[in-house]
């Protein structure tokens, strides 16, 4: 069981916009830690998409953005496209366990 | 451009130990920590505990403890992961990441290596 919380799966057609959710707690998101997210295709390691909330690395699309509210934090993909369609796992820190944890993952399929 | 290069794929016994290593090609780990995260078949990714190289002092996730030990060369160009007591549980994708701690509320993990599987089985 992953300490912060994502939806199992999430899908949208060509050039719609999907977000992914990611729920935490006091101890951790709610708690001020950033919230990082990664993206990771079949058989690949994770690339990081997201850092510090809402940065994102040099060559990561603007399509891709992240937002942090309270104790949850969301990753929107705008204009989807079939390249998109991978995994994607939420980051964070917890100071109770002093541990950096993830989300379960969410598989974004592209109709 | 630095890159991490683990090393190959391991099959272990049952209550055996394996170590696996990570090279920073290109480059070190001065300024940064290392962290080693795994992902079971079909599962999500499990942070497992970090080393610090300046101090190659480990800290480690609280199910690991007592089996894991993460360090670093004196050069801080190699990290090292053992973990002891197998059991197929811990059939998985070993991945190692450079840790980067921007400030105490910022940390993630901005480079990966490809991953080495291992394999625990009779």
């Amino acid at each position: 069981q992953s300490v912060l919380t994502q939806p199992p799966s999430v899908s949208g057609a060509p050039g719609q916009r999907v977000t992914i959710s990611c729920t935490g707690s006091s101890s951790d998101i709610g708690a001020g830690y950033d919230v990082h997210w990664y993206q990771q295709f079949p058989g690949t390691a994770p690339r990081l998409l997201i850092y510090g909330n809402i940065d994102r690395p040099s060559g990561v699309p603007d399509r891709f953005s992240g937002s942090k509210s309270g104790t949850s934090a969301s990753l929107a993909i705008t204009g989807l496209q079939a390249e998109d369609e991978a995994d994607y796992y939420c980051q964070s820190y917890d100071n109770s366990l002093s541990a950096s944890v993830f989300g379960g993952g969410t598989k974004l399929t592209v109709l | 451009q630095v890159q991490l290069v683990q090393s190959g794929a391991e099959v272990k016994r049952p209550g055996s130990s394996v170590k696996v290593s990570c090279k920073a090609s290109g480059g070190t780990f001065s300024g940064y920590t290392v962290s080693w995260v795994r992902q079971a078949p079909g599962q999500g990714l499990e942070w497992m505990g970090r080393v610090i190289p300046m101090l190659n002092r480990g800290n480690y996730a609280q199910r690991f403890q007592g089996r894991v030990t993460i360090t670093v060369d004196k050069s801080a160009t190699t990290a090292s992961m053992e973990l002891s007591s197998l059991r197929s549980e811990d059939t998985a994708v070993y991945y190692c990441a450079r840790d980067v701690i921007l400030t105490p509320v910022t940390r993630y993990f901005d480079l990966w290596g490809r991953g080495t599987l291992v394999t625990v089985s009779s």
